[in-house]
């Protein structure tokens, strides 16, 4: 099946340290990865496209096709990054496979 | 600005009523798209569109029909409510160009 892997439901880390959240897909050919983010009370939102390769609010995410792997990074966690992240992969037909997210949660 | 509006925020029903859950975009969107969010689970796919009057089936379609009679508006209905269908139910849309999905609100639906 073709899937998309959060394998951590929640990560904790403190204020300043660095964050990986982790997203692995399976997929044989090139992939549209997305990562998605919802702050609480607030919608669902795009975080940044693997294709534009884009820093949105410090994070960045660098698709390794060997690991088949798309992981979001930042060197220095702030309070306000505390949301659950979401990982997408885009399918051929307009739609996008989800992961199942990572709740992140960054202590002061 | 992308924007994407959901009827409601909050909506409590009772079971067996028929519900209906409207999603409206203003940016043009070809696609769209409803899914239900459940803590574990992720997002999940219950019907998409293409295209006015076209629909397609998503993971999870079973009690739930959709209506996309206008280009902006897509519609989710449950038919016959039960407790099971207690979730946030999104919409989303999104244009060929592979943009990525712009999402509503949500509306937190309860039955009862």
């Amino acid at each position: 099946a073709q899937r998309v892997t959060q394998p951590e439901k929640l990560l904790s880390v403190f204020k300043g340290a660095p964050v990986e959240l982790k997203c692995n897909y399976s997929y044989s050919g090139s992939p549209e990865l997305f990562w998605y983010v919802q702050y609480s009370r607030q919608r669902l939102q795009l975080l940044l496209r693997h294709i534009s390769r884009e820093s949105i609010k410090g994070f960045t995410a660098d698709l390794n096709k060997g690991e088949t792997s798309f992981h979001l990074k930042k060197p220095f966690a702030q309070e306000e990054d505390s949301a659950m992240y979401y990982c997408a992969r885009g399918d051929s037909n307009y739609q996008l496979i989800w992961g199942a997210g990572t709740k992140l949660i960054i202590k002061p | 600005d992308v924007k994407v509006t959901q009827s409601s925020r909050y909506l409590v029903k009772r079971t067996g009523e028929k519900v209906f859950l409207e999603c409206v975009q203003d940016m043009d969107h070809e696609n769209m798209f409803w899914y239900r969010q459940d803590p574990g689970l992720g997002l999940r796919l219950i019907y998409f569109s293409y295209d006015v009057k076209m629909k397609e089936k998503g993971d999870i379609p079973e009690g739930y029909s959709v209506s996309r009679e206008k280009k902006e508006r897509f519609s989710l209905i449950l038919e016959s409510a039960s407790t099971n269908q207690t979730s946030m139910y999104l919409c989303a849309s999104s244009s060929p160009d592979r943009a990525g999905q712009f999402f509503g609100p949500g509306t937190r639906l309860t039955v009862l």
